[in-house]
């Protein structure tokens, strides 16, 4: 099966530094990856779109100076939150879409989660 | 404005029950509907992926219906087990700008 990880799965960070979170596709390429946030008892809300090769696009509201994306390989996407805040502490979510798609539209393959804690 | 709602918000039932989980959706050029299935603290993991002429798909206890005249879908889960306890989201996505829209979830907890 297409297998996502993430890396690390937690971080605890004072305020003001930045954080690198990884995301790689194991055992197929992704052309297209997604980070999302997720905040307890809520849904995932979508951040950016991550484009192999290219920049990302950023959702409505968010700070595109602050969460920066890196698509650099077919494998590999990194956000890296920059001078972080308690506010940022949050669960954070990759996601890669399989290219060739396997089926109809492709499907999306998520990663465990980063709990990112801000101090 | 595609939109994707799930009822109920939560769910509790004994083990060994069956439930059933609602997804509506208003999401148009519809490409495929997937169900996922969250762990609390984990990333979600894939359980039925359907499109457009596909009514009825299973995996183990798991079974997913989809009426895509009416932009329903459903969730069935057999003799539940306490591993079962979970959110179940619903994420449609269009063809159009293929962009995938989420449903806020189904907290389901299976009790003893």
């Amino acid at each position: 099966g297409a297998v996502v990880s993430q890396h690390p799965s937690w971080v605890i960070c004072k305020s003001g530094t930045s954080v690198k979170i990884e995301c790689r596709s194991l055992d197929f390429q992704a052309t297209t990856m997604f980070w999302y946030r997720q905040f307890p008892k809520q849904s995932l809300m979508l951040m950016a779109t991550s484009n192999e090769g290219s920049k990302a696009t950023y959702e409505q509201g968010v700070e595109k100076d602050k969460f920066l994306i890196n698509h650099a390989s077919l494998t590999l996407s990194t956000l890296t939150v920059t001078s972080a805040h308690p506010e940022d502490s949050s669960f954070y979510i990759c996601s890669a879409r399989d290219f060739p798609p396997r089926g109809p539209g492709g499907e999306q393959f998520f990663g465990p989660g980063t709990r990112l804690t801000v101090l | 404005k595609n939109q994707v709602e799930q009822s109920p918000q939560s769910l509790i039932i004994l083990e060994g029950k069956n439930c059933t989980l609602q997804c509506n959706y208003t999401v148009s050029p519809f490409s495929n509907l997937r169900w996922y299935k969250q762990d609390t603290g984990r990333g979600p993991v894939s359980l039925t992926i359907m499109t457009f002429s596909e009514n009825t798909k299973s995996n183990g206890r798991y079974t997913a219906t989809l009426d895509a005249d009416t932009k329903q879908s459903s969730l069935h889960i057999t003799a539940s087990q306490l591993s079962d306890s979970a959110s179940y989201i619903c994420v449609v996505r269009d063809t159009n700008a293929g962009k995938s829209t989420f449903g806020d979830g189904t907290t389901l907890t299976v009790k003893p």
